[in-house]
């Protein structure tokens, strides 16, 4: 079954250290998304792509990095962690809807990242 | 940007009530209203989306209504049960398309 995966499912880091959080689609979706999760915060948009070679920043970008080399993954990089990037990442992928550039989001299971 | 407010932050009802989860958004170009539905220690799960075009949708005992005048939606869940209890999130997509735009939540508590 076509699904969307996340690893590591749990990371603890230490502060300034490079961290690179995978996220592997099998829906062969366009669009891919992460996301951070803070109690208090919701769900935050870090970066997405619509596609091979499109990134674009969301409204939380400082300190992360994408690139997109295929269509199946969007791995995020944390260039030097920080202690205020202790988080939930969710990555999520979707087909252009109606609207011409997103639709429906199928999340996968997230990563629990720690920075000490 | 899109701006989305959610309220309550917390709803406690008694099982074989409804409950009603209200969002707000700024953009009057946006376009696309899904809810999610989220377990401890899991993902967000899609339970129902709503489009600009349709005012009301349904499905089984959850329905969405959308005004686009007053730039509000809202989730209803009807003869609740214990498998209900969860957080809920709204989100819009706004007409920037610079993804989706989440609320903050709302856990819902149903007491037996």
């Amino acid at each position: 079954d076509a699904e969307i995966t996340q690893s590591p499912r749990h990371k603890i880091t230490e502060t300034g250290r490079q961290v690179t959080l995978a996220c592997h689609q099998t829906w062969n979706h366009n669009n891919m998304f992460w996301y951070r999760q803070d109690l208090g915060h919701g769900l935050r948009l870090i970066h997405y792509s619509y596609g091979v070679h499109d990134t674009n920043k969301g409204e939380v970008s400082d300190g992360y990095s994408v690139s997109r080399s295929n269509t199946e993954d969007l791995p995020l990089t944390l260039e030097s962690a920080a202690s205020s990037q202790t988080s939930v990442y969710f990555c999520a992928s979707s087909e252009p809807g109606l609207a011409g550039y997103t639709d429906t989001q199928y999340f996968g299971p997230g990563t629990r990242l720690t920075v000490l | 940007g899109e701006n989305v407010e959610q309220h309550p932050s917390t709803l406690s009802v008694q099982e074989g009530d409804s409950a009603v989860i209200k969002c707000t958004y700024s953009d009057s170009a946006s376009n696309y209203f899904p809810w999610y539905k989220q377990e401890l220690g899991k993902r967000p799960q899609l339970i129902i989306d709503i489009r600009s075009n349709v005012g009301e949708k349904k499905d089984q005992r959850i329905a969405v209504t959308l005004n686009k005048t007053a730039k509000h939606f809202s989730l209803h869940i009807t003869e609740t049960q214990p498998e209900d209890s969860a957080v809920y999130f709204c989100a819009a997509l706004g007409g920037g398309a610079d993804g989706l735009t989440f609320g903050k939540g709302t856990h819902l508590i149903i007491q037996p």
